[in-house]
């Protein structure tokens, strides 16, 4: 079963595109988030939406853009984007934003170069 | 202040051995949750276990159990007769208690080599 699913898994782009990371959940989950991934750096948290509206924003720089239409659905809009924006960004679902025994379930993450 | 340490960069075992990896972490709140998580090279972010802190047994799912120290604010991951696909990064997280415990904090991860 493919709880959370990526597109595209991988993707490369120069600085001057416009391009969008697509996640979706099949959980019934009420959560999604964001990740970034980068070498040799732990998880960092980008992006928390909990029905559909968003409650964080870990001071990300505004070239990343999300977009929650709905509890399914996640979407990271990218444009000029710079080479250290370079990472494996993750996609998670949860059942309940916030709740002690709420577990976080990933995908398989997109693996994004900037040129 | 980093909240979750992992001491070990990288491990090898022996196919069929046990396997501890170690994690430490940092909350003066008496509530929270701890996670590991396996990440193969694949990417994705495989969750394994969970363990409440106010759990009074740990936490075992098959071939994981977690080694829960309350006083010393460990919550080491067991891997019982290792097998080949285990190798992978692992990663110890907690629920941020300086958040309301809504957002996750991850370790830096130990690099698990399984060997034949």
């Amino acid at each position: 079963e493919t709880g959370v699913t990526q597109t595209p898994r991988h993707l490369v782009m120069g600085m001057t595109n416009k391009k969008s990371l697509k996640c979706e959940q099949h959980l019934g989950h009420n959560a999604m988030y964001w990740y970034k991934q980068s070498a040799k750096k732990p998880l960092e948290l980008m992006f928390v939406y909990n029905f559909k509206e968003q409650t964080e924003n870990n001071s990300v720089p505004s070239r990343f853009s999300p977009e929650c239409p709905n509890s399914s659905h996640l979407f990271l809009h990218l444009h000029t984007l710079q080479p250290e924006d370079s990472a494996l960004y993750l996609c998670a679902s949860s059942q309940v934003y916030g709740m002690g025994t709420d577990t976080q379930y990933f995908g398989p993450g997109t693996r994004l170069t900037v040129l | 202040a980093q909240k979750i340490t992992q001491t070990q960069p990288g491990m090898f075992v022996q196919e069929k051995e046990a396997v501890t990896l170690d994690c430490t972490y940092d909350t003066s709140d008496p509530s929270y949750g701890l996670f590991w998580y396996k990440q193969p090279s694949s990417g994705e972010m495989i969750f394994l276990i969970y363990q409440g802190s106010y759990d009074q047994q740990n936490a075992t799912e098959g071939r994981y159990s977690l080694n829960f120290q309350k006083a010393r604010k460990s919550a080491n991951l067991v891997i019982s007769a290792s097998q080949l696909g285990d190798s992978a990064m692992y990663f110890c997280a907690m629920r941020d208690p300086d958040n309301y415990g809504q957002n996750f904090v991850f370790g830096p991860g130990t690099r698990l080599s399984v060997l034949p």
